[in-house]
């Protein structure tokens, strides 16, 4: 059974900073992984994704990695701002059923002007 | 043109209580899928449907839980005997098709409490 798994839970830097959210699964045969925001009292909304035969994928100040056969991806976050604190989940499809996400419990970041 | 959309927002009631949480997707997007989030967690899958039936249900958790989406656009999540732990922020979201590579658009979710 896949299990996704975000560290830290929690995270506060200060602005201007850069940042790595951390995510790793326990299952590598993954369709694809995607990260997404989530603001309070708010869907999700998809930052990027990464097809299983990509590395990464990049918009704007985020760049996403994937390394499949260790079962980890990071989310690095340039120049931080204050606009950027969200919860910010992982998420794996799999070959079995790639419609079924199986997200993680997500990274809370805040920003500190 | 407008996203997804959930109702009601929020909805309180009691155990025991039968609830129904409606999905109105995005014009056009064949597939719909529930998802329920409980406080400090992830989304977790419950069921999809590409058009009007439902192509992986597994993770219903028990047959309290029953969805329909008769004319494969409005969807209904419907709740029998509600209980205590099943309150928790249920998401509804759309995508053009059900291929793997269609990005899902999230609602912003109706907020279940059951008292």
């Amino acid at each position: 059974k896949q299990e996704v798994t975000q560290i830290p839970a929690a995270l506060s830097v200060p602005e201007g900073e850069n940042l790595v959210l951390n995510c790793s699964f326990t299952d590598s045969a993954i369709y694809n992984l995607q990260w997404f925001r989530q603001d309070p009292g708010k869907g999700l909304t998809s930052l990027l994704l990464i097809q299983s035969s990509q590395r990464e994928q990049t918009s704007g100040r985020l760049n996403a990695s994937l390394d499949k056969s260790s079962g980890r991806s990071t989310l690095y976050i340039a120049a931080s701002q204050p606009g950027d604190s969200a919860t910010y989940l992982c998420a794996v499809s799999g070959y079995s059923s790639a419609s079924k996400i199986i997200f993680g419990s997500g990274t809370r970041l805040s920003i500190r002007p | 043109g407008a996203g997804v959309s959930q109702t009601p927002s929020n909805k309180v009631t009691e155990k025991g209580k039968y609830v129904e949480l409606r999905c109105d997707p995005i014009s056009g997007h064949t597939a719909l899928y529930w998802y329920r989030q409980s406080l400090g967690q992830g989304p977790e899958f419950l069921i999809y449907f590409q058009g009007t039936g439902a192509a992986d249900d597994s993770g219903l958790p028990n047959d309290r839980f029953f969805a329909v989406r008769p004319e494969g656009s409005v969807s209904t999540l419907k709740i029998q005997r509600t209980e205590r732990g099943d309150s928790a922020v249920y998401l509804c979201a759309s995508s053009l098709t059900s291929g793997e590579s269609d990005t899902q658009y999230f609602g912003p979710g109706t907020r279940l409490t059951v008292l």
